[in-house]
């Protein structure tokens, strides 16, 4: 099993503040999902980073995968209520496996 | 929506019985998945089908079983349930093109609780 840890587990914070959540392995990964998860339902992809030091924007959402592709980060500004939910990151190995971190569980209070 | 849907949404069952948990697509993805879902351990990989009759094992397939007949279903089977089993349950379809997984399209899930 290739270990994708996710920091902080638990976040809650105020509506307009800034944040950054972590995701990091020991293992090189060819390519790294981050999904959001909303109570009852599925996972929802919102982006996929595929080159070392890539960085994609998403509105708010500012997703950075590491020059090494073993970590990644998420920073979202100016948070808002629904931006709630747990964000999960998962890498993808040379086998076409993703393997999923235990998610950050943040909540935005109004 | 991306056309996936599992069944059912709950499910409550007694130690030792079978289980079965159908998902279903109509997006006609070649490659589907089961997920097992609990607290502390992320989403973690039980089987995954490559096209009809084509399947494999992930990390956790101990105590499941899974079919894939038509493209556009995937069961998985519990032969006999333990309490261990009790978890949410997801299903995914991918998209891919080549040696790339475009990403996944989860299923709303499946709250399985073995008494």
């Amino acid at each position: 099993t290739q270990l994708l840890e996710q920091s902080p587990q638990f976040l809650s914070i105020q509506e307009g503040e800034n944040l950054t959540v972590y995701c990091n392995s020991s293992s090189v990964f060819s390519s790294l999902q981050w999904y959001r998860q909303e109570p009852g339902e599925g996972p929802v992809l919102l982006v996929t980073v595929v080159t070392g030091g890539e960085v994609k924007k998403l509105k708010r959402l500012t997703f950075q995968f590491g020059d090494a592709r073993k970590d990644s980060s998420l920073h979202i500004t100016a948070a808002q209520p629904g931006d709630t939910g747990l964000y999960l990151c998962a890498g993808e190995n040379t086998g076409n496996q993703f393997y999923f971190g235990t998610g950050t569980s943040l909540t935005v209070i109004p | 929506d991306a056309g996936i849907t599992q069944s059912p949404r709950h499910k409550v069952t007694e130690t030792g019985t079978p289980v079965t948990l159908r998902c279903h697509q109509t997006e006609n993805h070649r490659y589907m998945y089961w997920y097992r879902q609990d607290p502390g351990h992320g989403l973690r990989l039980i089987h995954y089908s490559y096209g009809v009759k084509d399947t494999d094992k992930g990390e956790v397939s101990d105590g499941y079983s899974v079919s894939r007949s038509k493209t556009e279903d995937f069961l998985l089977t519990l032969e006999s349930a333990t309490s261990s089993q009790t978890s949410v349950y997801f299903c995914a379809i991918s998209e891919t093109r080549g040696n790339s997984n475009y990403g996944y399209t989860f299923g709303s899930g499946t709250r399985l609780t073995v008494v």
